[in-house]
């Protein structure tokens, strides 16, 4: 079946940057696109972007333009969002998502990987 | 960019009931929309793509429709673990933006 088992919580100071990886298995990991979506505390979703790991093409939103980089290995079938610049209100819980019978939909979620930035 | 509005913003509903939720889009997004269910503490579900066909696994109960730019997602029966957060997606245009949810809870 598929998983994706995301990295464990993480506390940075603003302006630093954090890496979150995804470990895929249970599917071919170059078949499908890998989204990232976050979420505020108490807030609804916002899409982040994808990445293609059979191209290792991405597309990010643009509110994210410059600050996000998606990346992924597939040497161990898992993918990567590194954001830098952080500020207070980039604390929130990241989800990968793979996508499922539409490349754009995301059909299979991670379990989430809470960022909180704090000084 | 296109705008999603959901509603309404909480639904009350009494269990074995049905429940209808609202999205309306800011500009046509065809069928190329999705809805989620999102439960305490836990990732989203996705529940319908192409504006009306079920995921993999979702119960018969969960029905889409709609096109353009008005959806709209019925659950026919409400079970206790349906009381979640419901969100849609429009994925025809960057970016991929979700509406601001709809809850779902118990009256």
């Amino acid at each position: 079946q598929v998983q994706l088992v995301q990295s464990g919580a993480e506390v940075k100071k603003p302006g630093a940057s954090v890496k979150v990886s995804c470990k895929a298995s249970g599917y071919t990991f170059t078949g499908y696109y890998m989204h990232w979506v976050r979420q505020a505390p108490g807030q609804g979703l916002e899409w982040m972007g994808w990445i293609n790991p059979n191209s290792g093409g991405t597309n990010y939103a643009q509110k994210f333009q410059g600050r996000v980089t998606m990346t992924r290995d597939t040497s161990i079938n898992t993918a990567y969002m590194e954001l830098s610049r952080l500020r207070s209100d980039d604390t929130a819980m990241y989800y990968c998502a793979r996508s499922g019978e539409q490349q754009l939909v995301q059909g299979y979620w991670g379990q989430g990987t809470l960022v909180t930035v704090s000084s | 960019e296109i705008v999603m509005t959901q509603s309404p913003a909480t639904l009350s509903v009494s269990p074995g009931e049905r429940a209808t939720l609202s999205c309306r889009a800011s500009q046509s997004v065809r069928s190329n929309l999705a809805w989620y269910q999102q439960t305490p503490g836990q990732a989203p579900r996705l529940l319908i793509y192409g504006a009306s066909t079920r995921a993999t696994g979702i119960p018969a109960r969960f029905s889409g429709s709609g096109s353009g730019i008005e959806f709209t997602l019925t659950i026919s029966s409400l079970q206790s673990e349906d009381f979640a957060v419901y969100y849609c997606q429009l994925y025809d245009n960057w970016p991929l933006t979700f509406g601001q949810g709809t809850k779902v809870e118990i009256k």
